[in-house]
């Protein structure tokens, strides 16, 4: 069955370094998505992307936020300089078309030092 | 603005028991509703959905009826087994399945 595959599970980085988070979505979906949830917290949307482009972000999805698709397969979530609140679980999901069920990735812990 | 508040957990039961996991919502308009489930060490799945007021989802024996007039989307199962020990959450989204809006999440422990 077709998966989200998300790498690594689990990133521990520096406070001031750059990370990147990385996903694969399931191969035939066009709309991708990134969400993250704090420890103790709910999981909250970051962005979501879809023909290339950022279709929709939220007010967390800061200038220090990015995400690009370099070559038709990944999905990646670029963090430039990484804070201490910036450590949490974070998911990337994929859907096929608006009207169809998005499927998530097992998720990346981020632990900022 | 939309939001989701799901009873605090953990929810700790003996096989066989009877669950309920709350959650209440506010949104504008007419939300869709959904319960995701998080098994150990993998992905959030969909579990189940309603569309419209007084619908009912059900899935895998969980059932969670729309009610509208106490924006509720509580889950339901008569039964739990060992294998229904994960985090469930509750979301809603006013686009269809696009942008979600989710709860924190309720770990479920079920004991033989």
């Amino acid at each position: 069955e077709p998966e989200v595959t998300q790498t690594p599970s689990h990133q521990v980085t520096q406070m001031g370094q750059e990370v990147i988070l990385r996903c694969v979505p399931i191969s035939n979906h066009l709309y991708f998505y990134w969400y993250r949830q704090i420890l103790g917290q709910k999981v909250e949307f970051l962005v979501s992307f879809y023909n290339n482009e950022i279709s929709e972000k939220s007010e967390i999805f800061d200038d220090q936020f990015s995400v690009e698709r370099p070559d038709g397969s990944n999905f990646t979530l670029k963090i430039r300089s990484t804070k201490l609140e910036d450590s949490a679980m974070y998911f990337c999901a994929s859907r096929r078309r608006e009207d169809t069920e998005a499927f998530f990735g097992q998720g990346t812990r981020l632990t900022v030092v | 603005g939309n939001s989701v508040t799901q009873m605090e957990g953990p929810v700790t039961l003996s096989e066989e028991a009877f669950l309920t996991i709350n959650c209440t919502y506010t949104a504008t308009g007419y939300p869709s509703l959904f319960w995701y489930v998080q098994y150990p060490g993998e992905g959030l799945q969909l579990l189940l959905k309603a569309t419209k007021a007084d619908d009912k989802g059900s899935n895998k024996g969980f059932e969670a009826t729309y009610r509208k007039e106490t924006t509720s989307f509580h889950l339901e199962k008569g039964s739990v087994q060992v294998s229904d020990s994960a985090v469930y959450f509750c979301a809603l989204s006013n686009t269809g399945y696009s942008t979600l809006t989710f709860g924190k999440g309720t770990m479920l422990l079920v004991s033989p």
